[in-house]
């Protein structure tokens, strides 16, 4: 059974720090994806990595990924309140189809 | 472009009622999906399409069915509803040749009594 789990499963930073969130998965996958989801609000596409060593940048937002490890990162830099939200990884398990297993979420506040 | 849309957007639901949440999507994509979100959870996936007469089970496909008559609408039916059920739900849709990209609706809130 494919999982994935992102943690820390909460976390709180001050505004202009840096903090990183991990996804690990379980088995063999070639695309990777970081989503954001506002308070009752629906998932807004962040990244999507294809390959290992992608490395993708957004804004204060760093995403990568290392299929050896069956690892990928969302690095964030300086942070600011606006990017309080709740942060997922989903993995592609099956090619071609785009079925999606989602990790449990970070759930990411930012404090002045 | 509407993008995904999703009706209704609340519902309470006695047990054993039956329902269909509505899904619609306006931009020709093949491949359409319906999750569900429990509290402070990820999304998990119940039912897929990737094209009209086309559906297949997710994770957690019980107590649910789906039909795709058309390339637009992924309608999502409930039998029998339970406590268990109450969560809220969205739809998505992506078109394969683009990437990744999965397109999601706003969501239905769904509470089960």
């Amino acid at each position: 059974e494919l999982k994935v789990e992102q943690n820390p499963l909460f976390l709180s930073m001050q505004e202009g720090k840096n903090y990183t969130i991990y996804c690990n998965y379980s088995t063999t996958s070639d695309r990777l994806y970081w989503y954001r989801q506002d308070p009752g609000k629906s998932l807004e596409s962040l990244f999507v990595l294809l390959s290992n060593g992608a490395v993708k940048q957004e804004g204060r937002l760093m995403a990568s990924l290392d299929t050896k490890a069956r690892l990928s990162t969302l690095h964030i830099t300086a942070a600011v309140h606006d990017l309080s939200a709740t942060y997922f990884c989903a993995v592609d398990i099956r090619h071609n189809t785009d079925k999606l297993i989602f990790g449990t979420g970070t759930r990411l506040q930012v404090f002045p | 472009n509407a993008g995904v849309t999703q009706t209704p957007k609340f519902r309470i639901l006695k047990i054993g009622q039956s329902m269909t949440l509505q899904c619609t999507q306006d931009m020709n994509h093949n491949y359409m999906y319906w999750y569900r979100q429990d509290p402070g959870m990820g999304l998990k996936l119940i039912y897929y399409s990737v094209g009209a007469g086309i559906t297949d089970k997710g994770e957690v496909p019980n107590g649910y069915n789906v039909s795709r008559s058309t390339t637009e609408d992924f309608p999502l039916r409930l039998e029998l509803a339970a406590p268990s059920q109450t969560s809220v739900y969205f739809c998505a849709s992506s078109y394969y040749g683009e990437v990744g990209t999965q397109y999601f609706g706003p969501g239905t809130r769904l509470l089960v009594l």
